[in-house]
């Protein structure tokens, strides 16, 4: 069974800080990595995607990616109370999607 | 460009009566994915339809749940004779196949209670 392994918080941060989220798998072969945003009440909402190793950078947002360790982060710059919500990470599976439950960050002004 | 729709918002049901929830998918997008939410609870993959292909269905909790997509477009899940531990946030996802076939767009999803 593929896995996909989140804590899931609550991750509390004050405004203006990083928050870092963090994201293990388990199947050595998945090659495309997810993560998205919910906020409470709301549907999940896709903010990034990254298939290679290293960083990758969208605005305040950078995902990193190590497949040789199997895992998957999330850096938040510059935190702001609109970030609170729960961050799904996704890893290409056999549904072929493999959802983590999520973390829960709350960003504290 | 319009994203995922689904209706309705909100279905409130008496135990034992069936249900049909439908999904658009974005126009293009061949793959089409249903998930359930439960409150405070992760998502719960149920089936996938991907172009012409048999679905996938292994998620499907029971012979209750049924889905299927007509014209490589619209889907409708249907819940018979449900149940209160069927109450959740059902979700529907489309994505482009082939291509970025893994980037999965949400629509709002169907709050489902049922008394």
């Amino acid at each position: 069974q593929k896995e996909v392994e989140q804590n899931s918080g609550p991750l509390s941060v004050p405004e203006g800080a990083i928050a870092s989220l963090n994201c293990t798998y388990s199947d050595r072969g998945s090659q495309s990595f997810f993560w998205y945003r919910q906020y409470s009440g709301k549907s999940p909402e896709l903010i990034m995607s990254i298939y290679s190793n290293g960083d990758k950078e969208d605005g305040r947002f950078t995902a990193q990616l190590n497949k040789a360790s199997q895992y998957v982060s999330l850096l938040i710059r510059d935190s702001q109370p609109s970030d609170s919500a729960t961050y799904l990470c996704a890893v290409e599976g056999n549904t072929p999607l493999v959802f983590g439950k999520g973390t829960r960050l709350s960003v504290i002004a | 460009g319009a994203g995922v729709s689904q209706s309705p918002s909100n279905k409130v049901t008496e135990k034992g009566k069936d249900v049909e929830l439908r999904c658009d998918p974005i126009s293009g997008h061949t793959a089409l994915y249903w998930y359930r939410q439960s409150l405070g609870q992760g998502l719960e993959f149920l089936i996938y339809f991907q172009g012409n292909s048999a679905p996938d269905k292994s998620g499907l909790p029971s012979d209750r749940f049924s889905a299927e997509r007509t014209g490589g477009s619209v889907s409708t899940l249907t819940i018979q004779r449900t149940q209160q531990e069927d109450s959740a946030v059902y979700l529907c996802a489309s994505s482009l196949w082939p291509g970025r076939s893994y980037e999965q767009y949400f629509g709002p999803g169907t709050r489902l209670t049922v008394t």
